[in-house]
């Protein structure tokens, strides 16, 4: 059973410029998650994808948007980059189903904002 | 909305000693409560969970009993070990919704 993989693993980007990240989900997973970790804190939920479509959204502002792709893996992108996009940004791929609640998280994608 | 709060770190244990990480919640209807580890540089591992009141969790040694009546879900070890070197975090799901929401997470440092 393959586990969740992000890419890429380190990022560097000057602020203003736009970023892609990907996640692929684990096997027999159809929901993928998105969080946002900033140094010393506790992940902030970003928002979620089921069925190629947004599932529900935290407090992130629109530059924050992403896509899901029929094979369930999903892309986050961040448009006009901050200085405080700074973080490690996790994915996490679950099944949405009867009594599956549990989120399996990639090692993250680390992007420093310059 | 929902919310975790649990204590600040950073907890410095010797070897075999005995751990306690508490952690409280704020949810509406009946959330599943979880415990994440975090190795340094790597990503989030599910250390244990409980879906409802009264369950308890477990693995490696670690407990955590969902109590409903304190809003608690205090995570427990009863002999730690430096390989238990890690952030924790506590965590809640709202079983209609699938969003995690964390806590702020709590260091341990073991050692020997």
């Amino acid at each position: 059973e393959t586990g969740v993989t992000q890419s890429p693993t380190h990022l560097i980007k000057t602020r203003g410029q736009q970023v892609t990240l990907r996640c692929s989900s684990q096997s027999g997973h159809n929901t993928v998650s998105w969080y946002q970790q900033a140094l010393g804190q506790g992940p902030q939920f970003i928002f979620q994808y089921y069925r190629e479509e947004e599932n529900g959204r935290g407090n992130f502002p629109p530059r924050f948007s992403g896509l899901q792709f029929p094979n369930y893996s999903s892309e986050l992108n961040v448009n006009a980059l901050e200085l405080d996009d700074s973080a490690l940004y996790l994915c996490a791929s679950s099944f949405t189903g009867l009594g599956s609640y549990e989120q399996y998280f990639g090692p993250g994608t680390r992007l420093t904002v310059t | 909305g929902d919310s975790v709060t649990q204590m600040e770190g950073p907890v410095t244990l010797s070897e075999e000693a005995f751990l306690t990480i508490n952690c409280t919640y704020t949810a509406t209807g009946y959330p599943s409560l979880f415990w994440y580890v975090q190795y340094p540089g790597e990503g989030l591992q599910l250390l244990l969970k409980a879906t409802k009141a009264d369950d308890k969790g477990s693995n490696k040694g670690f407990e955590a009993t969902y109590r409903k009546e304190t809003t608690s879900f205090h995570l427990e070890k009863g002999s730690v070990q430096v390989s238990d070197s890690a952030v924790y975090f506590c965590a809640l799901s709202d079983q209609g919704y699938q969003k995690v929401t964390f806590g702020t997470g709590t260091k341990l440092q073991v050692i020997p």
